[in-house]
């Protein structure tokens, strides 16, 4: 049994730019969330995504987006990058859209200059 | 809405010594709550959840947590302190049925020799 995988595990963007970060969810899993933890902070719930629909969203704009495709792995876009968007992005899967227990994966470092 | 407050940003400990790290909780219904562990580089890992069972939850590593309503607070402790414990802590908070995690802020500890 596999566990969660990020990729990449870092990349540095430049502002304005757009970016795709990569999320497998763990076998069985049919649920994704996207979390943000800034330096120093703890994480922040971006978007969850059960059976390829959107299912709950947290305080972030719609230039954050995601995608889930039937394998239940999962996407996070981020357009018109901000030097603010720097963080950890953290993907956790679930076995159920409500589970109490989410698996996390090693997160993408993005780093906006 | 729910929310939780991580008293202390850092702690450090001798090792041998107690580790306890405070966390209280807001929320409008009976929640579930959680501790995290991320280590340097890492992802989250799940140390223990309080689900609405017994109020003293045993989780991995030999750590533990009281969950206690009167004083909306949930508690992590661990006897005695190891080299490895030195890591970075965070209480959560969700509801059932809930969809999203709300993390603290974390709490660093160290582990002295």
């Amino acid at each position: 049994e596999t566990g969660v995988t990020q990729s990449p595990t870092h990349l540095i963007k430049t502002r304005g730019q757009q970016v795709t970060l990569r999320c497998s969810s763990q076998s069985g899993h049919n649920t994704v969330s996207w979390y943000q933890q800034a330096l120093g902070q703890g994480p922040q719930f971006i978007f969850q995504y059960y059976r390829e629909e959107e299912n709950g969203r947290g305080n972030f704009p719609p230039r954050f987006s995601g995608l889930q495709f039937p394998n239940y792995s999962s996407e996070l876009n981020v357009n018109a990058l901000e030097l603010d968007d720097s963080a950890l992005y953290l993907c956790a899967s679930s076995l159920y859209r409500s589970d109490t227990e989410a698996f996390f994966g090693q997160g993408t470092r993005l780093t906006v200059v | 809405a729910q929310s939780v407050t991580q008293l202390g940003s850092h702690v450090s400990v001798s090792e041998g010594a107690l580790v306890l790290l405070r966390c209280n909780y807001s929320s409008s219904v009976p929640p579930y709550l959680f501790w995290y562990v991320q280590y340097p580089n890492q992802g989250l890992q799940l140390l223990l959840k309080y689900t609405s069972a017994a109020t003293l939850v045993k989780g991995i590593n030999g750590f533990e947590a009281e969950f206690k309503k009167s004083e909306t607070s949930f508690h992590l402790t661990k006897p005695s302190a190891h080299m490895s414990d030195a890591a970075e802590y965070f209480c959560a908070v969700s509801v059932p049925s809930g969809y999203k995690l709300s993390f603290g802020a974390g709490t660093t500890v160290t582990v002295r020799a």
